[in-house]
């Protein structure tokens, strides 16, 4: 089974707008990534947040946290063309390590 | 800025052909993932090593894939025979720590090697 999982599938926005994605998870975990992946590319890593921590910040990348409710959410701000590609939680869980299967965003020019 | 090399990065075969790809991670980097992405999915693992030994390799299916990683520096993944299922991109991916480690683990990518098999 599956243990991360983000929300939206997709997501269009105009360019400016701000993007939420959200990634729910199942067990306990030792740290949540966030990557991004451009159309037939490798994946770029954006941010790690630790099991301890409830908010990171990355330039104009919000990470937030909550183990209470087995949540994470990446908030990108003032969005620009170049945002657009596939966005990945990875949560980090004892051995393992596992993907989400993804939240694709557009943003239009 | 140091990257994760792999090769080829586009590949066509034959169903029961034999197919190889090759990875060479980041210099110092002592883990080193393969992963298989299917279109519009995330990346599952196949195998993770720890220098030149496997760590996991519990989701690679052993009857016609193999890995290695002999010097424990750059890595071969090997399809044989290949079948029309494997069509996939095969990411290489490389960090300083395990992912399981408390350091963190931030794994860096290669572009991939998109297979397509007709």
């Amino acid at each position: 089974s599956q243990q991360g999982e983000e929300d939206p599938q997709a997501l269009s926005i105009q360019e400016g707008e701000n993007a939420t994605m959200n990634c729910s998870y199942k067990t306990s975990i030792n740290n949540l990534q966030w990557y991004r992946q451009n159309s037939g590319r490798g994946l770029v890593h954006l941010i790690l947040i630790r099991s301890n921590e409830r908010e990171k910040h990355s330039g104009r990348l919000r990470v937030t946290l909550d183990t209470s409710k087995k949540s994470s959410s990446l908030l990108i701000t003032a969005s620009r063309a170049a945002d657009t590609a596939s966005y990945f939680c990875a949560t980090g869980y004892g051995q393992n390590f596992v993907f989400g299967p993804g939240t694709r965003l557009s943003v239009l020019p | 800025e140091a990257e994760v090399a792999q090769s080829p990065r586009y590949k066509i075969t034959e169903k029961s052909q034999a197919v190889a790809f090759w990875c060479d991670p980041i210099s110092g980097h002592a883990t080193l993932y393969w992963y298989r992405q299917i279109l519009g999915q995330g990346p599952e693992l196949l195998v993770q090593f720890q220098d030149e030994s496997v760590v996991d390799d519990s989701q690679l299916p052993k009857d016609r894939f193999s890995a290695e990683r002999l010097k424990g520096v750059d890595s071969t993944l090997k399809i044989q025979p290949a079948e029309l299922g494997d069509s996939a991109m095969y990411l290489c991916a490389s960090s300083l720590y395990p992912t399981s480690a408390n350091r963190g683990g931030e794994l860096f990518f290669g572009e991939g090697s998109r297979l397509t098999v007709l």
